[in-house]
């Protein structure tokens, strides 16, 4: 069984440009969720997918976009990105089918904005 | 709206020293609980979980039960030891999940 994998593992990017975050989920998982951990911080819920549909969104702006495909692993995008977009941003896969599961994480990537 | 409150850190104790990491949270309904651990440089791990009220969760000599009554899942650790040393976040939830501020602990030998 192969648990959640994230790439790349760090990122550096230039004020206004755009990223692309991948995660594979957990084998036999079908829902993924991304979040958004700034330094010192809890992790905040950014948005959920489930059969490649979103399903839950946090309070995060339009400019943090999501995919997910047939199978089930998943994109984080992100525009026009802004100094406060730096944080470890980790994706956790689930099984949505079963009532109070919980949610494994990859080892997050590093996006550092400058 | 919803939320979990942790203990302030950083927290620093000795090698087989007790361990008690508060956390309370406000919520509807009778949500999922969950201590994870995040070592450095890592993501976050399962420690434990309890899915209803006076439930128990348990792994590695943590502990931590859920209480209805007080909204509160207390993380306990009778003789924590130096590789015990890393962020602890509270977190509640159904897939979604909430997350405390995490805690820091420092182990010393």
């Amino acid at each position: 069984e192969t648990g959640v994998t994230q790439s790349p593992t760090h990122l550096i990017k230039t004020r206004g440009q755009q990223v692309t975050l991948r995660c594979s989920s957990q084998s036999g998982h079908n829902t993924v969720s991304w979040y958004q951990q700034a330094l010192g911080q809890g992790p905040q819920f950014i948005f959920q997918y489930y059969r490649e549909e979103e399903n839950g969104r946090g309070n995060f702006p339009p400019r943090f976009s999501g995919l997910q495909f047939p199978n089930y692993s998943s994109e984080l995008n992100v525009n026009a990105l802004e100094l406060d977009d730096s944080a470890l941003y980790l994706c956790a896969s689930s099984l949505r089918r079963q009532q109070n599961t919980e949610a494994f994480f990859g080892q997050g990537t590093r996006l550092t904005v400058v | 709206g919803d939320s979990v409150t942790q203990m302030e850190g950083p927290v620093t104790l000795s090698e087989e020293a007790f361990l008690t990491i508060n956390c309370t949270y406000t919520a509807t309904g009778y949500p999922s609980l969950f201590w994870y651990v995040q070592y450095p440089g890592e993501g976050l791990q399962l420690l434990l979980k309890a899915t209803k009220a006076d439930d128990k969760g348990s792994n590695k000599g943590f502990e931590a039960t859920y209480r209805k009554e007080t909204t509160s899942f207390h993380l306990e650790k009778g003789s924590v030891q130096v590789s015990d040393s890393a962020v602890y976040f509270c977190a509640y939830g159904r897939g979604k999940l909430i997350f405390g501020q995490g805690t820091e602990l420092s182990v010393k030998p």
